[in-house]
């Protein structure tokens, strides 16, 4: 089974901070995403990356960046966190880079902004 | 993608087979039919996905339709544990960075 692990599954920080969210694949996948889930908004792709220290943007990159360092690690970044980040972050890892194969998500990470 | 329909809600009884449908009368002949789930306060979980034939995995069965317009998704024997809210997405098999977009759902309940 594909295992998409988030470094935390609730999160509290400061208005202002850095904010690190970690995200790690066990599948050798290719293909990494970045997407938050507010209610009435359904799921927004933030950042995704198709290989090691490449990256692309998603529809709301304004506020992210990411890194992408090793193949089974993807890191979203808040550089400056703020109230309006308030969320619940989705990783997904997907061996193909199109629609033909599964995006499987991590658990997800609430994060709260004060 | 195309636009697809699902009920806001189902309800079934514990053991049952549990029948979602979904229809998406303006599906492509290259976009895949997918269905997730999302139980609460988790991320959401992949079940199953296909283009024109009926499919079966060790989670759920997937119909679909000769002119690929609807599909059901059928939980054999509905547990407790299934109550979640079940997403049917199309997706456009050759489409770059493709993103997932989510409806609203069907919320499935199971009762006991």
């Amino acid at each position: 089974d594909v295992k998409v692990t988030q470094s935390s599954r609730y999160l509290v920080k400061r208005t202002g901070e850095k904010v690190f969210l970690e995200c790690v694949q066990d599948m050798d996948h290719e293909n990494m995403f970045w997407y938050r889930q507010d209610p009435g908004l359904g799921l927004r792709l933030i950042y995704f990356s198709y290989d090691v220290k490449m990256k692309e943007k998603g529809d709301i990159p304004e506020g992210y960046s990411v890194s992408r360092e090793k193949k089974e690690r993807f890191s979203l970044i808040l550089e400056s966190a703020s109230t309006n980040q308030t969320s619940m972050y989705l990783c997904a890892s997907s061996i193909d880079r199109g629609g033909g194969q599964p995006q499987h998500f991590g658990d997800g990470t609430r994060l709260s902004i004060l | 993608d195309a636009k697809t329909t699902q009920p806001p809600s189902m309800d079934c009884a514990e053991g049952r087979a549990a029948n979602l449908p979904c229809n998406h009368s303006t599906i492509s002949g290259n976009e895949y039919v997918y269905w997730y789930r999302q139980i609460h306060s988790q991320g959401p979980q992949y079940i199953i996905h296909g283009l024109k034939n009926n499919e079966t995995n060790e989670m759920a069965s997937l119909i679909i339709t000769e002119d690929r317009k609807s599909s059901t998704l059928i939980l054999p024997h509905a547990t407790l544990r299934d109550t979640a809210v079940y997403y049917c997405i199309v997706r456009f098999s050759m489409e770059y960075g493709n993103k997932l977009v989510f409806g609203a759902g069907t919320i499935l309940r199971v009762k006991s």
